[in-house]
């Protein structure tokens, strides 16, 4: 079985600061890894994903994560947040060869001007 | 490309009536899911089509939920009869094979 921890419900952050998503994951398998954004009335948006290839992986937007395997995480970054990062994030975690996600509880990130 | 398309956006119903939302995949995709979102349970997987059979409908609430998938580029979720706590956003997915799942943009349903 997998699952997956946010580990901040609500993120607030000045425009131009760092951003940083916390995701800690379990898996008792090789898992992949996404990162979606929604943002408010609207559907998901892939932001990037980890298929077992390079552990940096950069996304769309600015956005990378980081797959720490010894530390179960999948932390995402962005430098320099923007007015139109403010949406909410997911972390998903599955099992490779799998087709059922494990969704993460989503992080809130409001960006103040 | 269009992207995972949805029909209605917006659906406003009485408790009772019957529901259908539409979904058109990505051309080229042969897997298609239907998710439901709510505040209190998150994101929920309601059934998994492959080559537009049904492959896992372990999700599908209770016989009030129906879902078809005639052929390769459209799928039906049916409620019948609809009941308020049916209220939520209903996603539809699609990729090719179990690769990643590209999202639409959501019907928001609700049931007076």
């Amino acid at each position: 079985a997998q699952s997956v921890t946010q580990l901040d419900s609500h993120v607030s952050v000045s425009e131009g600061t760092p951003v940083l998503l916390r995701c800690n994951y379990s898996s008792s398998y090789s898992p992949s890894l996404f990162w979606y954004v929604q943002h408010p009335n609207k559907g998901l948006q892939l932001l990037l994903k980890y298929t077992s290839a390079a552990t940096l992986v950069k996304g769309i937007n600015g956005f990378e994560a980081e797959f720490k395997k010894s530390e179960t995480s999948f932390h995402l970054t962005k430098p320099s947040a923007h007015m139109s990062d403010a949406a909410e994030y997911f972390c998903v975690v599955v099992r490779s060869n799998d087709y059922k996600l494990s969704f993460g509880a989503g992080t809130t990130v409001t960006v103040r001007a | 490309d269009a992207g995972v398309i949805q029909s209605p956006r917006h659906e406003v119903t009485e408790m009772g009536q019957e529901v259908t939302l539409r979904c058109k995949p990505i051309s080229g995709h042969n897997s298609l899911f239907w998710y439901r979102q709510t505040m209190m349970r998150g994101l929920e997987l309601l059934i998994y089509f492959n080559n537009n059979v049904p492959i896992d409908d372990s999700g599908m609430p209770e016989d009030r939920f129906s879902a078809k998938m005639p052929n390769a580029s459209f799928s039906t979720l049916k409620i019948q009869p609809s009941e308020p706590r049916d209220s939520a956003v209903y996603f539809c997915a699609s990729s090719f094979g179990i690769d990643t799942q590209y999202f639409g943009p959501g019907t928001r349903l609700t049931v007076l």
